[in-house]
């Protein structure tokens, strides 16, 4: 099994509202990943966690707020969101090991900001 | 300069054709590897990983790695309508590290 499963898959939030992207994972993995993908580009690395800990933060706006509760999962909160922030919202996993390192994408979370 | 280059095409084909898809990349301390299929509105789905040089094949698809020349390749034998989508190379660093993916190939298999 190689799934990664976020949730909600649309969501719709006015600049005021605070709401959550969920991202779980059962496969043992310990590195999580938040991407960002506008339409017609790749995906942008948003934040890293290794082990729980938040290893990369590319400089995201604290509008986003990432939070790992576990080893399987990875939350993304939201507030005060831009229309400029509508985008695919990418959750991944990797095993995190020197060797055997495949990355797997979930569905990914489609926002809308109004 | 981006650290993953890959031209955007579009690229088409008729079906049964053999598809090349290319990217270089600048940064020498990458180890890993990613080709990934997109498909509109959809996630990332990983198609090859090699980890540092070398040739990985799995069904229609091969992989290379040229670490001398800083080159990454997917081919696709027989192409088939369902292989058009985005193909998304990427390259990493170390485990645990930034994904860095180029701009993505469109494709088009038309039957």
């Amino acid at each position: 099994d190689t799934e990664v499963t976020q949730t909600p898959k649309h969501l719709v939030m006015g600049m005021t509202n605070k709401k959550s992207l969920k991202c779980e994972q059962h496969m043992g993995h310990r590195a999580m990943y938040w991407y960002k993908q506008k339409a017609k580009k790749p995906p942008e690395l948003m934040f890293v966690y290794s082990y729980e800990k938040l290893s990369i933060n590319e400089s995201v706006p604290s509008r986003f707020s990432p939070e790992c509760p576990n080893s399987s999962l990875l939350n993304l909160h939201l507030h005060a969101l831009q229309p400029e922030d509508s985008a695919l919202y990418l959750c991944a996993s990797s095993q995190g090991a020197s060797s055997g390192n495949t990355i797997y994408f979930g569905e990914g979370s489609w926002l809308t900001v109004v | 300069q981006k650290e993953v280059e890959q031209d955007p095409g579009p690229l088409s084909v008729p079906e049964g054709a053999i598809v090349s898809l290319n990217c270089t990349y600048s940064n020498s301390a990458f180890q890993y590897f990613m080709w990934y299929r997109q498909y509109s509105r959809k996630g990332p789905e990983l198609l090859m990983y090699t980890y540092s040089s070398g040739n990985k094949e799995d069904g229609r698809f091969t992989a290379q790695v040229d670490k001398s020349s800083k080159y990454i390749s997917l081919f696709i034998r027989d192409s088939q309508p369902s292989d058009s989508a985005t193909y998304l190379c990427a390259s990493q660093r170390q485990a645990g590290t930034a994904l860095i993916f180029g701009k993505g190939t469109t494709l088009s298999v038309s039957s």
